[in-house]
C-alpha cells in the first residue's frame, strides 16, 4: 500500500543505544501495527494502536514501546537496542480487518 | 488459542507448472477470516485475499485460485500456469470477523522459487 511508508529503510546501530523507527499513513487509518520479521518466526505483532495514543502490547513487546500522537504517525522505539532485536520490521494500518504493510525497515544491531 | 500452519517450507517448480500452497489453521471462533500475502524478492508484503469463515466458495482471480474447506480447516492456494514472477514468500493469516481490528496470525511462510 503506498499510502504506507517507512523510514528509515535500513539502518545499523550498536548495542545499547535507543532507536526510533518511524511509520507514516496517508489512508486515515484507525487501527496500526508494529511487526518483526524473522527466519523461521514469520510475522510476529510487537505493539498495535487502536487510535491516537491508544496502543497496546502484541506477542513480543519486551524491550519496545510504541507511540501514536497524530493519526498518520505510529513510532516504535528500541529503549536499548540489543542484538536479538536484529530483524526486518514491518508497519501495517488497515480497517474492517484487513491490514496493509509498509515496505520495511532493516535494522542490524551490532 | 489460533494458529496457522504453513507445513511447507519451500517449493520449487518450474515454469507453467501448477502449484497449490496449503494452509491449515486452528480457531475456537465461529466466525473468522483468512488471509494471503505474498512477500516478492524486494520485500514487500502485499495482501492477495481476504475470505470470511461462512463463504466456502471457491475464488479465482486469474491464475490463482483458493479452495476454502472448514471441514478440514484449510485454505490452500493454487496457481496455475506458474512464471518466474510468481517466486515469493507466501503467507497465510487468521484473523477475527467482526470489528474493526484484526490481530492477525501468521503462518510461517512457503518460498515459492519458480525456474524458467
Amino acid at each position: 500500500d503506498a499510502g504506507i511508508t517507512q523510514s528509515p529503510r535500513h539502518k545499523v546501530t550498536e548495542t545499547g543505544t535507543p532507536v526510533t523507527l518511524r511509520c507514516h499513513q496517508t489512508e486515515n487509518h484507525r487501527y496500526m501495527y508494529w511487526y518483526r520479521q524473522d527466519p523461521g518466526h514469520g510475522l510476529r505483532l510487537i505493539h498495535y494502536s487502536y487510535g491516537v495514543k491508544d496502543t497496546d502490547k502484541g506477542e513480543v513487546s519486551d524491550g519496545y514501546s510504541v507511540s501514536r500522537s497524530k493519526t498518520e504517525d505510529f513510532l516504535l522505539t528500541l529503549e536499548s537496542a540489543t542484538s536479538s532485536q536484529t530483524s526486518v520490521y514491518f508497519c501495517a494500518g488497515g480497517e474492517d480487518n484487513t491490514q496493509y504493510f509498509g515496505p520495511g525497515t532493516r535494522l542490524t544491531v551490532l | 488459542a489460533q494458529k496457522v500452519t504453513q507445513a511447507q517450507t519451500e517449493i520449487s517448480v518450474v515454469e507453467k507448472e501448477d502449484v497449490t500452497l496449503d494452509c491449515v489453521y486452528e480457531t475456537r471462533d465461529t466466525t473468522y477470516y483468512l488471509f494471503w500475502y505474498k512477500q516478492p524478492p524486494s520485500g514487500e508484503l502485499v495482501f492477495l485475499i481476504r475470505r470470511n469463515s461462512f463463504d466456502e466458495q471457491n475464488e479465482i482471480s486469474g491464475r490463482y485460485s483458493w479452495n476454502f474447506q472448514k471441514s478440514t480447516s484449510s485454505f490452500n492456494f493454487t496457481i496455475t500456469a506458474s512464471q518466474v514472477v510468481d517466486s515469493a514468500v507466501y503467507f497465510c493469516a487468521l484473523g477475527p470477523f467482526g470489528g474493526a481490528n484484526s490481530k492477525l496470525t501468521f503462518g510461517k511462510g512457503i518460498t515459492l522459487s519458480v525456474r524458467p
